[in-house]
């Protein structure tokens, strides 16, 4: 069974450009969720879907940030314009039910 | 203070050793305990999960909660240099799907 695919693996952009990563999740898997990741620290959420709907982005700062899930599949995470805090390593994570399977991660330099 | 600690380390241990990993939480509703491993550069790795109370053996893995003392645990048996990873503790309430994550501790086996 294929695993969660993210791409691109790395991005590398200026301040104040914009940039967006996309995520596949396990098949037959409802719940979707965009983590941020920074160095030497544990996952935190940006958002998560069931489905197409969005049921949980208290956390997403959403002046810059803005992520779709059309047709309940793949999803997009975009962030405009960067800033240099925005460095980090975004993971994208699928389940259904209590256990959450991790892709390998966008890491996202802002120079 | 934040809902989950955990010790970053790194902890340096010999092949062969036990090797003991730990967390606290503050949150009395976490009624979920999982602990992921994650090597340099990958997504995080679901190894186990418990509900509730009491232990759980996999193999090397053993993991352990308390709740009483709001207390988890991760022993690793006979640990190997491929175990050298960081290991995430993670904790989810019971009807929602949204992990809070510790901060990771860094194993390091020495053949």
């Amino acid at each position: 069974e294929a695993g969660v695919v993210q791409s691109p693996r790395y991005k590398i952009i200026e301040k104040k450009q914009p940039v967006a990563f996309w995520c596949n999740p396990i098949s037959g898997h409802n719940t979707l969720y965009w983590y941020r990741q920074n160095l030497g620290q544990g996952p935190e959420l940006l958002i998560r879907y069931e489905n197409e709907e969005a049921v949980d982005d208290s956390q997403l700062p959403k002046d810059r940030f803005s992520a779709e899930r059309l047709k309940g599949v793949d999803s997009t995470l975009k962030i405009q314009p960067a800033e240099l805090g925005d460095s980090a390593v975004y993971l994208c994570a699928s389940g259904s039910g209590t256990e959450q399977f991790f892709g390998p991660g966008t890491r996202l330099t802002v120079l | 203070q934040k809902e989950v600690e955990q010790d970053p380390g790194p902890l340096s241990v010999p092949e062969g050793a036990i090797v003991s990993l730990n967390c606290t939480y503050s949150n009395s509703a976490f009624q979920y305990f999982m602990w992921y491993r994650q090597y340099s550069r990958k997504g995080p790795e679901l190894l186990m999960y418990t509900y509730s109370s009491g232990n759980k053996e996999d193999g090397r893995f053993t993991a352990q909660v308390d709740k009483s003392s709001k207390y988890i645990s991760l022993f690793i048996r006979d640990s190997q240099p491929s175990d050298s990873a960081t290991y995430l503790c993670a904790m989810m309430r019971s009807g929602y799907s949204t992990l809070t994550f510790g901060k990771g501790t860094m194993l390091l086996v020495s053949p």
